[in-house]
């Protein structure tokens, strides 16, 4: 089975600065996509951002990039230029990339973000 | 694009009652749409897969009996919590995932969910 650890349960940062969300993750998967969902206080989950395990290049969309280390199972999310409506619980989540069984997303217990103005 | 609704944001309703919960994905087709459970600042449990035209699959530990789960079409999946229980009051999340392929077809898109209390 596959588990995916946050071990930061709230983080601060102040508004324009740079913040980085960790994820770890465990499987003996080869073949796998992480995601980072972010859920503001309206709790709309929506996605940030997206990763294919056999890319080696991180993904980046606009503010917000990845620092995927694959041999050290790692997802790290950075935001760059942090803005008030960055202010979210972001989840970081697994899943297999097998047709079969491979539907499920496995969340990791989330990191509670604020931005400070 | 990869908007999917849920239908009712809010519902009340008292014990012993049944609640449908609708989830529709508006400008895609899904082919699997997924139900999840979320508690008061914890993540999303996952109750159930739910495929277009075949039965759903639960979660260990989820009452399939008192968690209906529907998916007649491949825009739309309803949940429907049968007589339902204060215990059942929680915060309901739909999910779908797009026929496209690739990483695409790979990512669920959620609706808004919606807060059912029970009396």
């Amino acid at each position: 089975a596959q588990t995916v650890t946050q071990s930061q349960p709230e983080m601060s940062v102040q508004e324009a600065e740079t913040v980085t969300l960790s994820c770890t993750y465990d499987t003996s998967e080869n073949n796998y996509y992480l995601f980072w969902y972010k859920q503001p206080p309206s709790r709309q989950m929506i996605l940030v951002i997206r990763q294919e395990a056999y890319k080696q290049q991180n993904a980046t969309e606009n503010r917000f990039s990845v620092n995927f280390q694959k041999a050290a199972k790692s997802f790290s999310l950075k935001i760059s230029d942090s803005q008030l409506g960055d202010t979210a619980m972001y989840f970081c989540a697994f899943m297999k990339r097998k047709k079969s069984s491979g539907d499920k997303l496995t969340f990791g217990t989330g990191t509670r973000l604020a931005v400070r103005p | 694009g990869a908007v999917v609704s849920q239908h009712p944001s809010r519902v009340i309703c008292k014990s012993g009652t049944s609640v449908k919960i609708e989830c529709r994905s508006l400008d895609f087709q899904a082919t699997t749409m997924f139900w999840y459970r979320q508690f008061p600042k914890k993540s999303l449990m996952l109750m159930a897969t739910s495929n277009e035209g075949s039965k759903a699959t639960y979660e260990q530990g989820v009452e399939k009996d008192k968690f209906l789960i529907n998916h007649a079409s491949l825009t739309l999946s309803t949940l429907t919590v049968t007589s339902a229980h204060p215990e059942d009051s929680s915060f309901y999340i739909c999910s779908a995932r797009d026929l496209a392929g690739g990483i695409i077809g790979d990512t669920q898109y959620f609706g808004p969910g919606t807060r059912l209390t029970v009396l």
